[in-house]
Formats: C-alpha cells, structure tokens, sequence
C-alpha cells in the first residue's frame, strides 16, 4: 500500500516561495506518477500539475505555468512542489497524489495535505 | 478549457437513492474518475473509470457515463454517506486533468 507523507503546514508573506515535500514510503517514487492537488478553504479540488503520461514530462496546469516546479529525488523517494510569487490567494492545502497501479489513471493514494497560508 | 459542472448540493432522506450528475461536453468518451472527500480528510476513490468500484467500497455505489452526464448513484443513502463528491476527467490537450466543482450530499 503506497503511503505519502507531507511536510508541515507553512507560512509565508506575499510574494515569498514555498517548498513542500511529499515522502513515498511501501513503494518506489520511480514507479508512480505522481500530481499535486489544491484545495482553497471552503473550495473545491484543483489540480496543480503532475505526471503526463502522453510525453512522459511534468505537466503544469496553465494557470500555475511559470510559477510551480514540481521535482522528484528517487534515491530519498520524496517528491517536491515549489510555488513562487506566493499571493493570497495561493492560500490552500496543497496535496501530493500518486495515481493507482491499475493503469485506470486514477487518482488512488494521497499524502495528508499540506496547509499553506499567505499572509502579510 | 474543458468544464465538469456539478450541482452544488444533493438532498435526501436515509435509505432513499442519491444521484450526483457530473456534466461536460461529451463526456460519455471520457474515463471519469469519483472521489468522496469528508471534512478535514483527504478525497477517496469511490468510483473508477466510470463504472469500477475500489475495494472497500460498497455495492450500494455505482457509476455511469454516457452523452454529456456521467452519474454517480448511491443507493440506501446512510448518514455515513454524507460528504462532497467530485468527478473527474482527463480532458487532455492543455486541460490535462480536470475536477468538477464539487457536490455537497446531504443525508436528511
């Protein structure tokens, strides 16, 4: 059963950069495809970028081009997603999710979520 | 940009039958994907490429897709039940994946 584990909920002003870390544990990062999903409080899900199975590179949902990156380190297993030019409205939980083994393309496993405020 | 429109809130009495429809422009030729999301938790799959359930999930939920509705029906609605539901597509080209806005069940 693939666990994914999250770094702690941060804090960050206007304009500053956020690193969030997403350790996979029971399963290897080199064999998943991993996303990112956030969610604004009292909002619905959004997806933020992730794995493109069609040409094998991170993809990022257009609205996030040019401010997300989305890394993996395979020997630690941890994946990374970096926001920068942080607004209010960034404000969210950001999660990390691994699609299933099934070759459906679902979204099967998901870390616990990582709280990012913005605030001045 | 390839929309999903969910209606915001589903009503209705234990044991009677819950529907959540998930609209988008022919989505019957897409895989949709159905996630259930308690407060203060993360989404679960409850419904896979469409009409396929996970372990664990009961019977009592089933899929369906075709046309412009994909339908997530849950029969003998319990308390247990209650939760913001969520569909989910591929779209592809530059959507890549795509969320609908979500569905607030209510058990009455």
């Amino acid at each position: 059963q693939v666990q994914l584990v999250q770094s702690g909920a941060e804090v960050k002003k206007p304009g500053a950069s956020v690193k969030v870390s997403c350790r996979v544990s029971e399963y290897s990062l080199s064999q998943l495809s991993m996303h990112w999903v956030r969610q604004a409080p009292g909002k619905g899900l959004e997806w933020v970028g992730g794995y493109d199975l069609e040409s094998g590179n991170t993809v990022y949902a257009q609205k996030f081009q040019g401010r997300v990156t989305m890394t993996e380190d395979t020997p630690t297993d941890t994946a990374h997603m970096e926001v920068s030019s942080l607004r209010p409205e960034d404000t969210a939980v950001y999660y990390c999710v691994a699609e299933g083994t099934r070759g459906t393309r679902e979204f099967d496993y998901w870390g616990q979520g990582t709280l990012v405020t913005v605030s001045s | 940009s390839y929309v999903l429109t969910q209606p915001p809130s589903v009503s209705v009495a234990p044991g009677k039958t819950a529907r959540i429809t998930c609209g988008g422009n022919n989505i019957g030729s897409k895989s949709v994907h159905w996630y259930r999301q308690k407060p203060g938790q993360a989404p679960v799959v409850v419904i896979f490429y469409d009409t396929d359930r996970p372990s664990g999930i009961p019977e009592r939920l089933s899929g369906s897709n075709s046309g412009n509705t994909a339908t997530l029906t849950i029969n003998s609605v319990e308390a247990g039940d209650e939760a913001d539901y969520y569909c989910q597509v591929w779209a592809g080209g530059s959507d890549h994946w795509v969320f609908g806005g979500g569905t607030k069940l209510t058990v009455l």
